[in-house]
């Protein structure tokens, strides 16, 4: 079975902090995703990579900046944390997601106060 | 710009009747449409897709229709369980960019 692992199950910073949120998926995917889930707004897509130190905007960015240094390993950094930003997170990773679409963490719940 | 909608927050069922949970799409680009289950605390999990070269998929309980030409897709749930209590999201996708696109969720209750 696949799995992708978030490091924390429920964080909370203070406003101004900077975040790291870490991922990891042990199935030698080459696609992951970082999204956010927010009541009534679905899964919103902040970041993605194709490939080792490659990182792609999503629908949302700002605010938020990625890391991939090894191919098993998805960060998503919050330079400087809001309480916008208080959300859940979910990374997914993918091979092809045609034929089996995405595994999801089970995510990170983040306050900002 | 939504390109994909789900239209109904929330949607309550007696067990052993059917769920209808609905989506419509904008993007005609969309290849591959699928449909994802999520519990609360736990990341969503894969639950049944279906081509766009298709208009009906069906696993167990779950069937899923396509209609490209109203670009509204659906997912049919017969009979229901109470552990179908969960939210539901459309997520469709092309070819072309391999990334999903997800709809808002549709928050499903099976009432015993």
């Amino acid at each position: 079975d696949v799995k992708v692992t978030q490091s924390s199950r429920y964080l909370v910073k203070r406003t101004g902090e900077k975040v790291f949120l870490e991922c990891v998926q042990d199935m030698d995917h080459e696609n992951m995703f970082w999204y956010r889930q927010d009541p009534g707004l679905g899964l919103r897509l902040i970041y993605f990579s194709y490939d080792v130190k490659m990182k792609e905007k999503g629908d949302i960015p700002e605010g938020y900046s990625v890391s991939r240094e090894k191919k098993e390993r998805f960060s998503l950094i919050l330079e400087s944390a809001s309480t916008n930003q208080t959300s859940m997170y979910l990374c997914a990773s993918s091979l092809n997601p045609l034929v089996n679409g995405y595994t999801f963490g089970s995510g990170t719940r983040l306050t900002v106060v | 710009d939504q390109q994909v909608k789900q239209n109904s927050p929330s949607l309550s069922v007696q067990e052993g009747r059917i769920s209808i949970l609905n989506c419509d799409y904008t993007n005609s680009m969309f290849d591959y449409f699928l449909w994802y289950k999520k519990y609360p605390a736990e990341g969503p999990t894969f639950l049944i897709s279906i081509s766009s070269i298709k208009d009906k998929n069906e696993d167990g309980r779950f069937t899923v229709f396509l209609n490209k030409s109203a670009k509204h897709l659906s997912l049919h749930i017969v009979p229901s369980q109470p552990g179908d209590s969960a939210v539901y999201f459309c997520a469709p996708l092309w070819e072309g960019a391999q990334k999903l696109v997800f709809g808002q969720g549709t928050r499903l209750t099976i009432n015993p």
